[in-house]
């Protein structure tokens, strides 16, 4: 089955302490993966996205992310949070029909 | 302008309405997606236009009626709609030319809907 696995549904971290997303795609899926937030009553903004090329991608708001190929995974680090970057994190890729194929989400909760 | 705006922002009905949810974007993108998205849970697509033509319909109930007038911009028509209908129903646009659909999303701010 296509799919995109986020395993920890909820990261709690202190502010300014750096933080891991994790994500890893199955097989099917194709090597158009994204990083997506979603703050409380929005919409979804795009983080960063690999299309190919270099496996680290940097992206808005210090946040990058690496490629893996061996390990199916593109997991979202950041050095340094913020409060403001308390939100819901969706990891997506696309299958054979460019569809989005979404991660369950990781809700990133920051505490001072 | 990179925006995909959606109005209205929330919207309550019956089960025996009709209404309508509108969807706008100014970027020249060729491809538009409705996407409908419960709490906690990350959005499942709906409906995909192609160059102003349905190109995917993800077996949505007939309760819900899409319509691309023009390349900017979609509507989300909706009839005797059910309360599980209730969600936060998302817009999406992508640049897809030549009908590729890989380029990455630009997503509106939502409509919640409630349905009594």
């Amino acid at each position: 089955a296509q799919s995109v696995t986020q395993l920890d549904s909820q990261v709690p971290v202190f502010e300014e302490a750096p933080v891991e997303l994790r994500c890893n795609y199955s097989s099917s899926v194709s090597v158009y993966l994204f990083w997506y937030v979603q703050y409380p009553n929005q919409g979804l903004q795009l983080l960063l996205k690999y299309l190919s090329g270099s496996t680290l991608v940097k992206g808005i708001n210090g946040f990058e992310a690496e490629f893996n190929k061996s390990q199916t995974s593109f997991h979202l680090r950041k050095p340094s949070v913020h409060i403001s970057d308390t939100a819901e994190y969706f990891c997506a890729g696309m299958d054979s029909s460019y569809k989005l194929i979404f991660g369950s989400g990781t809700r990133l909760l920051v505490r001072p | 302008d990179t925006e995909v705006t959606q109005t209205p922002k929330h919207l309550v009905m019956g089960m025996t309405n009709k209404k309508s949810l509108k969807c706008e974007q100014h970027m020249g993108h060729r491809a538009m997606y409705w996407y409908k998205q419960k709490a906690k849970k990350p959005p499942e697509l709906m409906f995909v236009y192609s160059y102003e033509k349905l190109s995917i319909n993800e077996s949505v109930p007939s309760r819900f009626s899409p319509e691309c007038p023009n390349s900017s911009l979609l509507n989300l028509h909706l009839h005797a709609l059910q309360p599980e209908d209730s969600a936060l129903y998302l817009c999406a646009s992508s640049q897809g030319e030549a009908g590729a659909l890989r380029d990455e999303q630009f997503f509106g701010p939502g409509t919640r809907l409630t349905v009594l």
